[in-house]
Formats: C-alpha cells, sequence, structure tokens
C-alpha cells in the first residue's frame, strides 16, 4: 500500500477564517478522497478528486465551502473556508491503490474550530 | 442509496478469546466490496479485511475473517485470539467500486479486557 502524509495534523483555527490541508502520497494514484469524520461518528465522504477535473461532491457538501485542488497524481487539498465551531471534525484523505477498489486512508487533519 | 448498519455500539471481549462485530448493509447492486477498517485512538484508519461479493469464499487474514451472507447482506467480522492491540473503534464499510467513494457504518467500539 501506498505511503499518504496529511500536512498539518492537528490546527487551532478562529471561525471565519480557512485552512487547507495537503494531502501526499508516494506513489501516482488516479483516484484520491477526502471524508469528515465529526466528533464521536462516522466517516463521511465529502469529496472524489481526479486529476485533471473538477472534483465531484456528495450531497451536503460544496465547492465554495470545501474547495479542493488535484495539481497531479501524487498530491491534492482541501480547503475549509468562512470556518465555524461546526467544521470541527477530523479530515481524512484516502487513495484508491494496492489492489482493486481499496482505499487507504492518510493520518488525518484534527481541526477545531473556536 | 447505500447503507450500512453496525448495531453494536460497543462490544467487550477477554483476551484470547474470540469476538463477532455484526455489518449488514443494503443495496441494489450485484457486484460491490465490502471493507472492514480499524480506527485506534491515534485516529488512522487501518484496513483490515476487504470481501468481493462475487466471490463465495469468506476472506481471512491471520486472526481476522468474515461472514459474508450476501442473501442476507450480511457482513460480519470475527477475531481469533484476541489481543489488547485490537482495541479500536471498528467500521464496515461498502465501497460500488471504482470511484465509489466509501459508506461507513457507526462502527463498533472494541474493548479488550486484560
Amino acid at each position: 500500500s501506498a505511503v499518504i502524509s496529511q500536512k498539518p495534523s492537528r490546527d487551532i483555527c478562529q471561525r471565519g477564517t480557512s485552512l487547507t490541508i495537503q494531502c501526499q502520497v508516494d506513489s501516482q494514484v488516479t483516484m484520491m478522497f477526502w471524508y469528515r469524520q465529526q466528533p464521536g461518528q462516522s466517516l463521511t465522504l465529502i469529496a472524489t478528486a481526479n486529476q485533471g477535473s473538477e472534483a465531484t461532491y456528495e450531497s451536503g457538501f460544496v465547492i465554495d465551502k470545501f474547495p479542493i485542488s488535484r495539481p497531479n497524481l501524487t498530491f491534492s487539498t482541501l480547503t475549509v473556508s468562512n470556518m465555524s465551531p461546526e467544521d470541527s471534525s477530523i479530515y481524512l484523505c484516502s487513495v484508491l491503490t494496492g489492489g482493486p477498489d481499496t482505499q487507504y486512508f492518510g493520518p488525518g487533519t484534527r481541526l477545531t474550530v473556536l | 442509496a447505500q447503507t450500512v448498519t453496525q448495531s453494536q455500539p460497543e462490544m467487550s471481549v477477554q483476551e484470547a478469546e474470540t469476538v463477532t462485530l455484526s455489518c449488514t448493509y443494503d443495496t441494489s447492486e450485484s457486484d460491490y466490496y465490502l471493507f472492514w477498517y480499524k480506527q485506534p485512538p491515534s485516529r488512522q484508519m487501518i484496513l483490515v479485511i476487504r470481501q468481493e461479493a462475487y466471490k463465495q469464499q469468506n476472506a481471512t487474514e491471520n486472526r481476522f475473517s468474515v461472514n459474508f451472507q450476501k442473501a442476507a447482506k450480511s457482513f460480519s467480522l470475527k477475531i481469533s485470539d484476541s489481543q489488547l492491540g485490537d482495541a479500536a473503534m471498528y467500521f464496515c464499510a461498502y465501497s460500488g467500486g471504482g470511484a465509489d467513494g466509501l459508506t461507513f457504518g457507526k462502527g463498533t467500539h472494541l474493548i479488550i479486557q486484560p
């Protein structure tokens, strides 16, 4: 499986500001995904990011709030815009690699919004 | 839309014993993939085991095995010879394959009693 890193690992932010989370993979992958895990909850898919095309967002998530970039086959960013305390969550990226239809996850970014 | 249900919020087992975690799902598809992920307190999502729906044989990975009942839409995880390091949240997940993201259950908190 691929080695996946995320930056930052955690952050505390003020409401109204934005944070960009980076996801880096040590090999080229076609599909990358972004998930949110609210406190004490399960994971929910935010969007799917293909290199060279617009991200595909799930119901309840919009590009203005969660813009995503995918400039190449090893890197993606997720921005959480105009943050509120309800955005406090763990944000995880995953990649499709190492076997058909299997996703492997990065270590996550713990975001706290005050 | 697909749904995944984990009806056991918490399970407890003595070290070295066997425990089974339950998962049911709902889908109208005939081809899909099912997964169990483990999330220890470090919050890293770790793939435990995967099952392709078209395979009748139950997947096994060392002490971990599944009981996949396609007609009943059931996908339980058996952990044999439980170890203290198995303590974690366990999430059952469904994917339609390819660009599909994962749909997760709410998770089961597994406690290992020494």
